[in-house]
């Protein structure tokens, strides 16, 4: 079925270094994407998001690039701090209802 | 901006017993709100969407008579899990949207249900 996933479950950096997380996206039909940051125990946090119009957007430390002709998603996070530590989720959208559908997610780590 | 608080954060009730957990917009007005519900080391489920004024969609296998939702203002829906069994054992996280035409959806800090 439809879903989105991500390549790798785990990821750890070191402090300072570029963190970079994977999504896949099966549907084509697709055309907005959020990622999230949740830590243990609380609700996921807001971090970035895209329209498929658009093959790069840039926030604070991160950025989210999109390419939709391999439907791959990805966020980068740049100068990785021990306060990035947390579970990344990708989620995508897809017309008027308003639904995200949540990828696997990601466990980064960052040793200090 | 774009704040969501749920009540409470922690229940714990004994098999049999309802629970009703709260979900509030607190700086915006939220006419669609939603339900996941999530397990250890696993991603968000959603349960439901939450229309002010309306009646709640399911998903596909959530038994709406045993997860009710109420959207009774543009600021609160209520999730009320009926008879609860230990299966029902979660977290339970609700989310927002925005403005009515924004699709970015804003999560409240979660409440973790433990029935006994």
């Amino acid at each position: 079925g439809e879903s989105v996933g991500l390549h790798l479950p785990t990821l750890s950096v070191q402090e300072g270094d570029n963190s970079i997380i994977n999504c896949a996206y099966s549907n084509s039909a697709s055309d907005y994407f959020i990622w999230y940051k949740q830590e243990s125990g609380k609700g996921p946090q807001f971090i970035i998001d895209i329209r498929s119009n658009m093959d790069k957007r840039q926030g604070q430390r991160v950025t989210v690039l999109l390419n939709k002709t391999v439907k791959h998603l990805s966020l980068q996070i740049a100068a990785t701090q021990p306060g990035d530590s947390a579970v990344y989720f990708c989620a995508e959208n897809r017309g008027s209802n308003y639904k995200l559908t949540f990828g696997k997610g990601t466990l980064l780590t960052v040793n200090p | 901006g774009a704040v969501v608080s749920q009540h409470p954060s922690w229940v714990i009730c004994k098999s049999g017993t309802s629970v009703k957990i709260e979900c509030r917009s607190l700086d915006f007005q939220a006419t669609t709100m939603f339900w996941y519900r999530q397990f250890p080391k696993q991603s968000l489920m959603l349960m439901a969407t939450s229309n002010e004024g309306s009646k709640a969609t399911y998903e596909q296998g959530v038994e709406k008579d045993k997860f009710l939702i109420n959207h009774a203002s543009l600021t609160l829906s209520t999730l009320t899990v009926t008879s609860a069994h230990p299966e029902d054992s979660s977290f339970y996280i609700c989310s927002a949207r925005d403005l009515p035409s924004g699709r970015a959806q804003y999560f409240g800090p979660g409440t973790r249900l433990l029935v006994l």
